[in-house]
């Protein structure tokens, strides 16, 4: 079974509109989520991380957890043509500290339509 | 910034041989190296997690005898694929973790087998 799970497995928003994306663990163990963003031909990119209840804000990017139900999710203000890619949610556990390995979901394929 | 870089970014093999890839981590010191590899469905799978002065773990399908990592201090590692066949073909990405616990990638080496 798919520890991270993403959703939906894509997206298309109109430019300047809010693309929300989600992401779900089944492991309890798992305290610490990032999002990634990947663009064709590049690496993934990190863009936030969070590990506290609640939003986390930087820029048109707002993230929020949900560690009572595991949850965890993306919303993008403002969309650009630029912000579309793959995005990605990973997570892991505070076991091994900032060693603990990193499990990625599938990604959610992001397309803003200008 | 934190900056990753691998070489080579594409590299052909014929099946049967084997290829040398590296990575390194510039501007902040990298406390763990994971190579993962990226299937064309953009799935990632973890081959193994380095650090400096520790054994390094590999995944479950994973071997040290297929994929030998070298990870002599803390800005630099290097994986070989061994003996590589069409299975192997994929982007192999290396992450480098800060002290934070935030995995920065490099844009991959893309390996191709003939």
């Amino acid at each position: 079974q798919q520890k991270v799970q993403q959703s939906p497995e894509s997206l298309s928003v109109p430019e300047g509109g809010m693309a929300s994306l989600n992401c779900t663990s089944s492991d309890r163990n798992f305290q610490y989520f990032w999002w990634y963003r990947q663009h064709s031909g590049e690496g993934p990119k990190a863009l936030m991380s969070i590990f506290s209840d609640g939003d986390k804000k930087e820029g048109r990017f707002t993230a929020h957890l949900n560690k009572a139900s595991l949850h965890v999710s993306l919303h993008i203000r403002d969309s650009q043509p630029s912000d579309s890619a793959l995005y990605f949610c990973a997570a892991s556990a505070p076991s091994g500290g900032s060693n603990a390995k990193l499990t990625f979901g599938k990604g959610t394929k992001l397309s803003v339509k200008s | 910034g934190a900056l990753v870089y691998q070489y080579p970014r594409r590299t052909i093999c014929k099946s049967g041989t084997s290829m040398r890839m590296e990575c390194q981590a510039v501007g902040f010191q990298a406390t763990s190296v994971a190579w993962y590899r990226q299937s064309p469905q953009k799935t990632f799978e973890l081959i193994a997690l380095s650090t400096v002065n520790s054994a390094i773990k590999y995944e479950q399908n994973f071997t040290q005898e297929k994929f030998p990592i070298s990870h002599p201090n803390l800005s630099f590692s290097s994986m070989t694929v061994l003996n590589a066949y069409l299975e192997d073909r994929g982007l192999y990405l290396c992450g480098a973790r800060d002290r934070e616990g935030t995995q920065y990638f490099g844009p991959g080496t893309r390996l191709l087998v003939l």
